[in-house]
């Protein structure tokens, strides 16, 4: 597709269990960003790759989330044990490698509700 | 520590008035400005950036934004607003010497009413 791909777009999971997000950037680009939004706020950054290793995992919030990427594509974000807490729309995004100037694309998230 | 700031909530104008919406920043090196807007029920898209050059820029759907060095501001502007740019408008900026990362503001809200 010509654009970011997100999925699941919308899942429902009950406190405890593991959920793991899938991303597809856009072809050809070499960075991709995770993002989280809760109601009402705005982007919590999560991590970052730049083909696929990650040179910034700083916003990981716990040792509950973790990411990898399978070369310059897929990208999977897992939250394993959810918390009530964890219900956010989680953003994905990709741009062409220019580290510091280039814009960021985005799909149009998988929003997770932990009941 | 680096950081972006959107000091208002909501923003309401008329339509066919200007518009801004304020943006100020907090880095270390030279900063790269962004302005993204949030649709209802879409995503974020891309309106327009600062990286070097006219402290002026242009972007899409008829916005531009100022960068001011001095008040470390990177205001988003528009001549005339539509009810149709009612949204979610976020500002970022990453810095020479960091990873990458792009760090948000936590958004305006701009309300256009006719």
């Amino acid at each position: 597709g010509a654009g970011v791909s997100q999925s699941p777009s919308n899942k429902v999971t009950e406190k405890g269990k593991d959920v793991e997000l899938r991303c597809d950037p856009i072809s050809g680009h070499t960075a991709l960003y995770w993002y989280r939004q809760r109601l009402g706020q705005g982007l919590e950054f999560l991590i970052y790759f730049q083909g696929n290793s990650a040179p910034d995992k700083s916003g990981l919030p716990s040792d509950r989330f973790s990411a990898e990427r399978t070369g310059e594509s897929v990208s999977t974000l897992t939250i394993q044990r959810t918390q009530q807490e964890d219900s956010a729309v989680y953003l994905c995004a990709s741009s062409l490698g220019e580290l510091l100037t280039g814009e960021l694309f985005f799909g149009e998230g998988s929003r997770l509700t932990v009941l | 520590a680096q950081s972006v700031a959107q000091p208002e909530d909501q923003v309401n104008v008329a339509e066919g008035n200007p518009l801004t919406v304020k943006c100020t920043y907090s880095v270390s090196g030279n900063p790269y400005l962004f302005w993204y807007v949030q649709y209802p029920n879409r995503g974020l898209q891309f309106l327009l950036k600062y990286i070097t050059g006219d402290n002026l820029v242009k972007g899409s759907y008829g916005f531009e934004a100022e960068f001011n060095k001095s008040q470390t501001s990177f205001h988003l502007k528009k001549p005339s607003a539509l009810v149709s740019d009612s949204a979610l408008y976020f500002c970022a900026v990453r810095f020479s010497g960091n990873t990458g990362k792009l760090i948000f503001g936590q958004g305006t809200t701009l309300q256009v009413k006719p």
